[in-house]
């Protein structure tokens, strides 16, 4: 069954340091989204994706954080530098297109010390 | 301003008991979704709808568009079932997620 890949599934890192997440979406699923969602709360939306192009980003701290997806297929996400509270649980999702199901992976959950 | 309500908050239950969660919103929608998050785990999607009501096993969710009012049923819910349920709307270009339904349910 296809499924969305996200990797790494944990990480540790110290604040500072720099940290990148990919995901790797449903093959043929235009829409890609990051989220962040933190421990009790629902998700929040960082960027979207719609092939290559960023659709929204208007979340997204730019000052620390970039999102790539070159060629409209995998996508990363940095943060560079990380900090406390950027501790939390980074999910991917892709859909077919702007409206469709969406399809998550497992999560890459982040722990800056 | 949150834009997707949902209640209760928590919820227990004794397996078996029939189970309601209850999600309103505030904009304008394209389709509702309803997803399903384990400990520790991934999101799974559940449902999406526009209109109406879809049944998947012991899993019943409706959706009112005119009172902006979704509902996701559990008959019979079985401790499996423990989850938090999300409810998500598409709406004016993008995602807006309730917090959470955090359901524990009991042997």
């Amino acid at each position: 069954e296809a499924e969305v890949a996200q990797s790494p599934r944990y990480k540790i890192t110290e604040k500072s340091q720099a940290v990148a997440f990919w995901c790797d979406p449903i093959s043929g699923h235009a829409t890609l989204y990051w989220y962040r969602q933190i421990l009790g709360q629902g998700p929040e939306l960082l960027v979207q994706f719609q092939d290559e192009s960023v659709v929204d980003d208007s979340q997204l701290p730019k000052d620390r954080f970039s999102a790539e997806r070159l060629k409209g297929v995998d996508s990363t996400l940095k943060i560079q530098p990380a900090e406390l509270g950027d501790s939390a649980m980074y999910l991917c999702a892709s859909s077919q297109g702007l409206i469709g199901e969406l399809f998550f992976g497992e999560g890459s959950r982040l722990t800056v010390l | 301003k949150n834009e997707v309500e949902q209640s209760p908050q928590n919820l227990t239950a004794q397996e078996g008991e029939f189970i309601t969660i209850n999600c309103s919103y505030s904009v304008g929608i394209s389709a509702l979704h309803w997803l399903q998050q384990h400990p520790g785990g991934g999101i799974v999607s559940l449902f999406m709808l526009s209109s109406g009501k879809k049944k998947h096993g012991r899993l019943i969710a409706t959706i009112n568009i005119q009172e902006k009012h979704s509902s996701l049923h559990i008959t019979a819910s079985h401790p499996r079932d423990s989850a938090v349920y999300i409810c998500a709307v598409d709406g004016e270009g993008q995602f807006y997620f309730g917090t959470g339904t955090s359901l524990t349910v009991i042997p």
